[in-house]
C-alpha cells in the first residue's frame, strides 16, 4: 500500500494522560499536514510541514500540541494531558508541491481519539 | 477570516437520479477548491479546480468553478448507492506562506435503492 498511513487507528485514554499519533505520508511528497475532524464538521488544519520544517500552526494548536517531523519523512503528533474536548479523528495528509505551485492532499485513515 | 459553506447539508435521493452539491467560499488569495468524498473513514481525493468556467469530469460526477461568483458545484448522474458519503468542499489559500485548506461542514448524501 503506498498512501498515507496513520497508526494508531483508534486511541482510547483517560484525562490527563499523553498520546503520540504517527503519520507515514507517501514517499516522494515533500509536505505534510495535519487536520482535526469532529462529529458533523469539516476537519480543521492544525499544522503542516515542509520537509523538516514546520511552516504554520493553526490558533487551535495550544501549547499541549507538538507535532514534528525530524526526518522529513514520518511525523509525530504529541497531545500532552489530555482533555475530554481533545476526542476528535485526527486526519494526516500528503501532498507533492508541484512546479504550478498547486498540490492535492492525499489523507490518511484517521486516528480515533477518545478522552474518557 | 476564510469561510467555506456548502448547501444542502443532507441530501437524499433514490438511484438514478442526478444531484448537485454546492459550495460557495470567501477567502483572501484564492489558489484552489477541492472536493473530497468521504465515507466512514479519511476524505478521498475527487477534483481540484483552478479555473473558472472548466469543466472536470471523472465518469459520472463532475464539477466545476465560477470564481466571478465564488462558488463550485459537483454534480453526480444516475446515482448508485455506493454514492452515499460525505461530499466536503475545501479551499487552499495563498499568501504569507499560508497552504492551509478551509473546509465546508460537508454534504452528506444517502442514495436510497
Amino acid at each position: 500500500d503506498t498512501g498515507v498511513s496513520q497508526d494508531p487507528r483508534h486511541k482510547i485514554t483517560k484525562r490527563g494522560q499523553n498520546v503520540t499519533f504517527r503519520c507515514d505520508p507517501i514517499s516522494e511528497h515533500n509536505r505534510l499536514y495535519w487536520y482535526r475532524q469532529t462529529l458533523g464538521q469539516g476537519p480543521e488544519f492544525l499544522t503542516y510541514f515542509q520537509n523538516e520544517a514546520q511552516l504554520e500552526k493553526s490558533r487551535l494548536l495550544s501549547d499541549r500540541f507538538s507535532a514534528e517531523r525530524p526526518k522529513g519523512s514520518f511525523s509525530t503528533l504529541e497531545i500532552q494531558r489530555t482533555e475530554q474536548g481533545d476526542s476528535a479523528m485526527y486526519l494526516c495528509a500528503s501532498s507533492l508541491r508541484g512546479w504550478k505551485g498547486t498540490d492535492t492532499q492525499y489523507f490518511g485513515p484517521g486516528t480515533r481519539l477518545t478522552v474518557l | 477570516e476564510d469561510k467555506v459553506v456548502q448547501s444542502p447539508l443532507s441530501l437524499v435521493v433514490h438511484e438514478g437520479d442526478t444531484v448537485t452539491l454546492n459550495c460557495s467560499y470567501e477567502v483572501t488569495n484564492f489558489r484552489s477548491l477541492l472536493w473530497y468524498k468521504q465515507e466512514k473513514k479519511a476524505p478521498t481525493f475527487l477534483f481540484m479546480l483552478t479555473s473558472s468556467g472548466i469543466e472536470k469530469k471523472s465518469g459520472r460526477l463532475s464539477s466545476i468553478l465560477d470564481k466571478k461568483e465564488l462558488f463550485s458545484i459537483l454534480n453526480i448522474t444516475a446515482t448508485q448507492t455506493g454514492d452515499s458519503a460525505i461530499y466536503l468542499c475545501a479551499v487552499e489559500a495563498s499568501g504569507a506562506g499560508s497552504y492551509q485548506l478551509t473546509f465546508g461542514k460537508g454534504t452528506k448524501l444517502s442514495v436510497i435503492p
